[in-house]
């Protein structure tokens, strides 16, 4: 079965500092979305990713996919205190009548004024 | 105008009992979802419906039992609550289809149950 591994587990970092965030996953992704959660709150879609060097951008927050699908990784600029939560990668998995998606652990975010 | 809702946002209750918890999506989506998020912010998969159709059932005890009355909306019923069913339930929604040729099926979440059992 597939698995996704987050790194770091956790990040405190100063704002206005860059940070990445990266997840790796045991087979070829097929579909990697990038989620943040925030305390007591649903999960925000940030990105999706598809193709092997893919690179998708909303504001300050970057999102890539390698190459051979396998890893990607989340780089925020300039951190702000409203980036900090949790940020989920899921892979989609499964054929076209049953798909779903699969979870990394996440990793906790903290701005530090 | 919220896109996926549910109800209750929290629930706490006893050992034993028989519980629900509701959700509605109002962005026309086919697919609707059931994930489970535990202590350790885990997000598993339970369910997932496709035009009121169950599609996936991830090895969930029998206790739980999805309903879908129509497509907009999935609902979840948990009889005779255990401690360990504790948890954050996320509902979500997604629809299935092509653009540009590639599967696209961003799933939209709702803002979460937490499942106290005392």
């Amino acid at each position: 079965s597939q698995e996704l591994e987050q790194s770091p587990q956790s990040l405190i970092v100063q704002e206005g500092k860059n940070l990445t965030i990266n997840c790796t996953s045991s087979k070829t992704l097929y579909g990697l979305y990038w989620y943040k959660q925030k305390y007591g709150e649903g999960l925000i879609f940030l990105m999706m990713l598809q193709k092997g060097g893919e690179e998708k951008s909303h504001e300050k927050i970057t999102a890539k996919l390698d190459e051979k699908k396998q890893q990607s990784s989340l780089h925020i600029t300039a951190s702000q205190p409203s980036h900090a939560g949790i940020y989920l990668c899921g892979a989609r998995v499964g054929g076209s009548s049953a798909s779903k998606i699969i979870f990394g652990s996440g990793t906790r975010l903290s701005i530090r004024p | 105008d919220t896109a996926v809702s549910q109800t209750p946002k929290y629930l706490v209750t006893q050992m034993g009992n028989d519980k629900s918890i509701k959700c509605e999506q109002n962005l026309g989506h086919d697919t609707m979802y059931w994930y489970k998020q535990d202590s350790k912010k885990f997000l598993k998969i339970m369910f997932s419906y496709n035009n009121k159709e169950l599609i996936i059932n991830e090895t969930v005890p029998n206790r739980f039992s999805p309903k879908s009355p129509d497509k907009a909306h999935l609902n979840l019923h948990i009889n005779s609550l255990e401690l360990g069913d504790s948890a954050v339930y996320f509902c979500a929604s997604s629809q299935r289809g092509l653009a540009g040729g590639q599967r696209q099926e961003t799933q939209y979440f709702g803002p979460g149950t937490r499942l106290l059992v005392l």
